[in-house]
């Protein structure tokens, strides 16, 4: 079965700066999908990338697909107390019925 | 649309007892299915559903039911609760399989004692 790996597990950054989380698949992506969740909340859909090479930005986060490293990345610009969650990929399983989930990054971003 | 819908948003168990967790969706999606979110495990697939009638197990289905009666309805059974139940559930659908996004209710606490 697909493995995903986020890294970093979890962030502190302070308010303004850039951020990166990354989610590395075991097997080769054909659809990435990133979420965010509140604190005690649901998945908020944030993005989905299906093609090597795809970038696709929403406000201050851009996401890209990197096909032969089976590895997608998150960019926070600016970052902001709103954006503080956990960040979760998800990748399309094998019956293409449901998704696999890395098992996240949290993020704080301080005043 | 009220989107994907659960119902009770907490519940505490005693060991054995049974209970249906409920999930509900009024987007007419074909596709639905139930995770667990346990901390440092991420989300994991217990049941899917790819229609009225269909449904198959995911990736940690023991001491879970499912049913799929209706477009609108897949309930979670938990039959003889364990405390290794205790987790947050959340349930999901899709309009169709693979490239389409998922959404998602706002989730079950479960704690069994």
């Amino acid at each position: 079965s697909q493995e995903l790996e986020q890294s970093p597990q979890s962030l502190i950054v302070q308010e303004g700066k850039n951020l990166t989380i990354n989610c590395t698949s075991s097997k080769t992506l054909y659809g990435l999908y990133w979420y965010k969740q509140k604190y005690g909340e649901g998945l908020i859909f944030l993005m989905m990338l299906q093609k090597g090479g795809e970038e696709k930005s929403h406000e201050k986060i851009t996401a890209k697909l990197d096909e032969k490293k089976q590895q997608s990345s998150l960019h926070i610009t600016a970052s902001q107390p709103s954006h503080a969650g956990i960040y979760l990929c998800g990748a399309d399983t094998d019956s293409g019925y449901a998704l696999n989930f890395g098992k996240g990054t949290s993020l704080l971003v301080t005043p | 649309n009220a989107g994907v819908t659960q119902t009770p948003k907490f519940q505490v168990l005693k060991t054995g007892q049974s209970m249906t967790l409920q999930c509900a969706q009024d987007m007419n999606h074909e596709y639905m299915s139930w995770y667990r979110q346990d901390p440092g495990m991420g989300l994991r697939l217990i049941h899917y559903s790819v229609g009225a009638g269909i449904t198959d197990q995911g990736e940690v289905p023991n001491g879970y039911n499912v049913s799929r009666s209706t477009t609108e309805d897949f309930p979670l059974r938990l039959l003889s609760a364990a405390p290794s139940q205790t987790s947050v559930y959340f349930c999901a659908s899709s309009y169709s399989n693979g490239q389409e996004t998922q959404y998602f209710g706002p989730g079950t606490r479960l704690l069994v004692l």
